[in-house]
């Protein structure tokens, strides 16, 4: 999982609560993703990063937020707007072509 | 939106096997990625190949790519159990963005 982590592993929330994923990287890594990945699906880009105080939102950026305000950080939270939250969200880092991946953390709200 | 598709969605073969899959892409690429994905955790990047190149071996891999065809192929030999994973190929066009497949689950048998 290189040098990226994401913490918790597992989140549990109830229905209508925003909830904050976690994503630090020590890669010196300019450039920051974050992924959602459903069962049996590829991923599917909710926010990406190319540098500090800057983000765009990448196919599926409804119902998230997200900041940069660390090289090292980009958190992303899942608010109460997003329909179906339930999901694998994994956070990646790249300096040019290759993407490295944390270890993902699954979200489950009821 | 999802750029890729794979194929097959699934694969079982017996150890010592190779195991060949597909991806195909439908726009320009700069280049395309293949990572693999054990259960529940984050992706591994694998082997990358231009736009420019049509083969690219990296120890038991080997990666094609016919950007007539807009398609590309991963084939692993000689499959090992540690080999059981998903695997996942991805595009990437003239930005920092990759659009992911849904991937090719691969099973190898003891």
């Amino acid at each position: 999982d290189g040098g990226i982590t994401q913490s918790p592993k597992y989140l549990f929330r109830k229905e209508g609560q925003n909830v904050t994923l976690s994503c630090e990287q020590n890669l010196n890594h300019d450039a920051m993703y974050w992924y959602r990945q459903d069962p049996g699906q590829g991923l599917r880009l909710i926010y990406y990063s190319q540098i500090v105080n800057d983000f765009q939102k990448g196919d599926i950026a409804e119902g998230y937020s997200v900041s940069r305000e660390k090289k090292e950080s980009f958190p992303l939270t899942v608010t109460s707007a997003q329909k179906n939250p339930t999901a694998f969200y994994l956070c990646a880092s790249s300096n040019r072509d290759e993407q490295y991946f944390g270890p993902g953390t699954r979200l489950t709200v009821t | 939106s999802q750029q890729g598709e794979e194929d097959p969605q699934a694969l079982s073969i017996q150890e010592g096997e190779n195991a060949t899959m597909n991806c195909s892409y439908k726009t320009s690429i700069n280049n395309l990625q293949w990572y693999r994905q054990n259960s529940g955790r984050g992706l591994v990047h694998l082997i990358l190949i231009r736009s420019n190149e049509r083969e690219k071996h990296s120890g038991r891999l080997r990666v094609t790519l016919d950007t007539s065809k807009k398609s590309s192929s991963l084939l692993i030999t000689a499959s090992r159990a540690a080999d059981t994973a998903s695997y996942f190929c991805a595009s990437r066009s003239n930005d920092y963005k990759l659009s992911f497949g849904a991937g090719t689950t691969v099973t190898v048998r003891a």
